[in-house]
């Protein structure tokens, strides 16, 4: 079945850019009918979507971090990732990547996340 | 925008106990939500999408109900194992995925 993990370091310092990368294996990002998504979990927090990319490379953003996210996908390496720039102590996290439904149905949509990698903590702090 | 609120945000019981979990939408959603569990130190699972769907080998104790802005997950009797933090999530076409603040199912 299809496996997801996370990897990129573990401490960055502020103002700079955090870089995730997600290796998906036991499928192919190119296969399509998923899309890829990153979730974040603020420490003892709940759960925050960030964006999600299609293997064509279609991207959709959260609008509260649109400005300084990238999410992009290499599917000669069945990989996708995703650049945060001018992190601060507020982005300090534990980062998930996630496989994605994501459907358009009526005015509302609908979309799932299953499944997860096992998640990779980024301390932000000088 | 789609607010999820969750209720309660502790529910304290035994094994064996039913627990029901709540999940309110500021909006209609239609059927559009998803459950997942959460351990400590692991990342979430998915229990139910669209509701009222298990999702692949979810054990049948759990079940997903309600439409438009009211949604329920019960799970029917406690195992030992069952005793985390529960979300709801939903996705909107203009905001993308939302999720609820979280119930945690602990021992009580």
């Amino acid at each position: 079945q299809v496996q997801l993990q996370e990897s990129g370091p573990g401490l960055v310092k502020p103002s700079q850019t955090l870089s995730l990368t997600c290796t998906v294996s036991g499928g192919s990002i190119s296969s399509g009918g998923h899309y890829w998504s990153w979730i974040r979990q603020h420490p003892g927090k709940g759960l925050e979507w960030l964006a999600y990319i299609y293997y064509s490379g279609s991207t959709y953003y959260n609008p509260s971090l649109k400005s300084r996210l990238t999410i992009s996908v290499d599917t000669s390496k069945n990989q996708f990732s995703l650049n945060l720039r001018s992190v601060t102590v507020a982005d300090t996290a534990v980062y998930y990547c996630a496989r994605t439904l994501v459907m358009v149905v009526g005015p509302i949509g609908d979309g799932w996340f299953d499944p997860w990698g096992q998640g990779t903590l980024v301390t932000v702090s000088s | 925008e789609i607010v999820l609120t969750q209720s309660p945000a502790t529910l304290s019981l035994s094994p064996g106990e039913r627990a029901t979990l709540s999940c309110r939408a500021s909006q209609s959603v239609s059927s559009s939500l998803a459950w997942y569990q959460q351990k400590p130190g692991q990342a979430p699972r998915l229990l139910i999408y669209d509701a009222s769907n298990r999702a692949t080998g979810i054990p049948a104790r759990f079940s997903g109900s309600g439409s438009g802005t009211d949604f329920t997950l019960t799970i029917r009797s406690l195992e030992p194992e069952d005793f985390a933090v529960y979300y709801c999530q939903q996705r909107s076409n203009w905001q993308g995925f939302t999720f609820g603040p979280g119930t945690k199912v602990d021992i009580k």
